[in-house]
């Protein structure tokens, strides 16, 4: 079974710039998560999906971050403009369901010079 | 605020000898508890969990046990291995709720010298 895949891996951008993301869940996982893990720090829930549904953004800075899992499978997170506190891995994860074991992809490594 | 700590930010252990990590958490209504390993440039993978109504959960050589009343968890990996060496996260959910979002600590890197 494929894991949880991101793209990019690494992106170095300058600020006030603009960045996406894109992740692709294992394949029948209904239940999709955006984490930030900024360094010394654990990673940090910034919006979760249920199908394409948004169930928890609360986290989710929305003057700058925006997230959509159109059809219910991939996801695209993206920042704009993008600030120097932005830097960060963010990590894609997945789960069958809503109380099931989730899985991480390998995260995008995002630097704001 | 910081609801989940690991209050050691490095841990190192020889080679066959026990490793234990540690984890404090602040709320009791907490009920459910996991640790997550990571590996540089990869992400977290799930490790081993356990529920409020255990003290203890053993899997291979990783047990995790737990101290309700210490709002305290911890992990022993016995024997350590060199392929061990890794950041190591304790993890909770929030009390049953519309979202099961994972509250991480802020992890513990583990070095197990051959």
């Amino acid at each position: 079974e494929a894991g949880v895949a991101q793209s990019p891996r690494y992106k170095i951008i300058e600020k006030r710039q603009s960045v996406a993301f894109w992740c692709n869940p294992i394949s029948g996982h209904a239940t999709l998560y955006w984490y930030q893990q900024i360094l010394g720090q654990g990673p940090k829930l910034l919006i979760q999906f249920q199908n394409n549904g948004v169930v928890d953004d609360s986290q989710l800075p929305k003057d700058r971050f925006s997230a959509e899992r159109l059809k219910g499978v991939d996801s695209t997170l993206k920042i704009q403009p993008a600030k120097l506190e932005d830097s960060a891995v963010y990590l894609c994860a997945s789960a069958r369901g809503f109380t099931e074991t989730q899985y991480f992809g390998p995260g995008t490594r995002l630097l704001v010079l | 605020d910081q609801q989940v700590k690991q209050n050691s930010p490095s841990l190192s252990v020889q080679e066959g000898r026990i490793s234990i990590l540690n984890c404090d958490y602040t709320n009791s209504m907490f009920d459910y508890f996991l640790w997550y390993k990571k590996y540089p440039a990869e992400g977290p993978t799930f490790l081993i969990s356990i529920s409020s109504i255990k003290d203890k959960n053993e899997d291979g050589r990783f047990t995790v046990f737990l101290n309700k009343s210490a709002k305290h968890l911890s992990l022993h990996i016995v024997p350590s291995q060199p392929g061990d060496s890794a950041v190591y996260f304790c993890a909770t959910l929030p009390p049953r709720g519309a979202t099961n979002k994972l509250i991480f600590g802020t992890g513990t890197l583990l070095a197990v010298q051959p």
